[in-house]
């Protein structure tokens, strides 16, 4: 079965400076693939970066980088130069198989 | 915009009455998901339905249903309902099944009170 974990509930940084937010996984498929999605407090869910699992490079969108670990089963976001709008509740996610299972999420505080 | 539409946006009934939440995918989209967002939790997966048939399915309990229809909108059906059914039920859709790739869009949300 698949299992994501995130450690982190909560995590403040001061605006402009970078944060990581922690994600590991348990998995026996070969072929998964690794997601990071933000929920702001308005509730919806917004998809940041994507990391397959035989992806040689780390996955980058813009201020956000996946720090994918393969043999430690980590994938933690980077995300670089922290902005007020960057609050919200960070969920890492894991899809192999048919469906796709999400983290319990960090909640990530932007200080100015 | 994610293009997937979720309906009604917020519901508020009483303890054991059935509700009905409804979702339109992405043009395209073959798939579809169902999660339940209980107040400040992660998401619990409920069920896949892919091309109008189920494909997985995780903590969905027996007073629930679902369905997609031939024109691939989807249903979820939650009946003698609880307090602790009061959570935010997402649906997103994906292009693909069964592959690892292809990231879910989500609607906004459907938000259930029950009193």
């Amino acid at each position: 079965a698949q299992k994501i974990t995130q450690t982190q509930p909560g995590m403040f940084v001061q605006e402009k400076e970078a944060v990581t937010l922690d994600c590991t996984y348990d998995t026996s498929d070969p072929s998964y693939g690794l997601f990071w999605y933000k929920q702001p407090s308005s509730g919806e869910m917004i998809f940041l970066i994507y990391q397959g699992s035989y992806d040689q490079q780390n996955a980058t969108e813009g201020r956000y980088s996946l720090n994918f670990q393969k043999a430690r089963k980590s994938a933690n976001l980077v995300i670089s130069a922290s902005q007020l709008g960057d609050s919200a509740m960070y969920f890492c996610a894991m899809k192999g198989g048919n469906d796709m299972r999400f983290g319990a999420g960090t909640r990530l505080t932007v200080k100015p | 915009d994610s293009g997937v539409t979720q309906t009604p946006k917020h519901l508020i009934t009483a303890t054991g009455q059935r509700v009905t939440l409804r979702c339109s995918p992405r043009s395209g989209d073959l798939s579809v998901y169902w999660y339940q967002q209980s107040l400040d939790q992660g998401l619990q997966f409920l069920i896949q339905y892919y091309n109008g048939e189920e494909r997985a399915k995780g903590n969905i309990l027996e007073r629930f249903s679902a369905q997609q229809f031939p024109d691939l909108h989807s249903e979820l059906n939650l009946s003698s309902l609880e307090l602790g059914d009061s959570a935010l039920y997402f649906c997103a859709s994906s292009v693909t099944g069964a592959s690892n790739t292809g990231e879910l869009f989500f609607g906004e949300g459907s938000r259930l009170t029950v009193l």
